[in-house]
């Protein structure tokens, strides 16, 4: 079936730095969706992509739609302490329904 | 605009007994997903539903059922609660289609 892989798995960074996560996919998706989550919370909406090689930014955080349409990636840029949490990024196994497949997430940890 | 509201935010059941999960979705949102998270197996799709029909399904045992109302409004059950079903319930809202999709703050249900 469908798999999203994530990289890193986790990463440690300096506040201040800029942060690379990639999804990636053994199957194209049409649709690439980035969320962050807070422990005990439901993950929130970053990004949207719709289009193969589609960059799309969302104040510091930048999102691309790889133009296999079998990856993508976040960017974070001049990274805060508010941007600790876990990352996933999620695809749709078709193309009429919500039935996502959620790749397991780059843990983010931003030291001060 | 209120969001994706979830109750009850925690639960603690034993195990055998079952359990009711509630979701409302944004207003004018159809569909309404459901989802499990826990640590080892991540987020997994349970079941989608949108027009008071179940749309979509993923590969969990019957004893996960659901169902949405009129008012799109949507509950989860679990029958015959097992230790493993300990998890995080997430329930997500969307238009409909392969498209952005907003989560509730989740329900941690605990069954001992």
């Amino acid at each position: 079936g469908q798999q999203l892989n994530q990289s890193p798995q986790s990463m440690f960074i300096q506040e201040g730095e800029d942060v690379s996560m990639n999804c990636t996919s053994s199957s194209i998706f049409n649709t690439w969706l980035w969320y962050k989550q807070d422990p005990g919370e439901g993950p929130v909406l970053l990004i949207a992509l719709y289009k193969a090689g589609e960059l799309t930014s969302n104040g510091r955080l930048t999102a691309q739609f790889g133009i296999t349409r079998k990856d993508s990636f976040l960017n974070i840029s001049a990274s805060i302490p508010s941007d600790v949490g876990i990352y996933f990024c999620a695809g749709p196994k078709d193309n009429y329904g919500q039935n996502f497949v959620f790749g397991p997430g780059t843990r983010l940890s931003v030291l001060p | 605009k209120a969001g994706v509201t979830q109750t009850p935010r925690y639960l603690i059941k034993t195990r055998g007994q079952q359990v009711t999960l509630s979701c409302s979705p944004i207003s004018g949102h159809r569909s309404v997903s459901w989802y499990q998270q826990t640590p080892g197996q991540g987020l997994q799709f349970l079941f989608e539903y949108f027009s008071e029909t179940q749309r979509n399904k993923g590969n969990f045992p019957g004893r996960f059922s659901g169902r949405q109302f009129s008012n799109s409004r949507s509950e989860m059950n679990v029958s015959t609660l097992e230790l493993g079903d300990s998890a995080l319930y997430l329930c997500a809202s969307s238009r409909g289609g392969a498209g952005e999709a907003f989560f509730g703050q989740g329900t941690r249900l605990t069954v001992v």
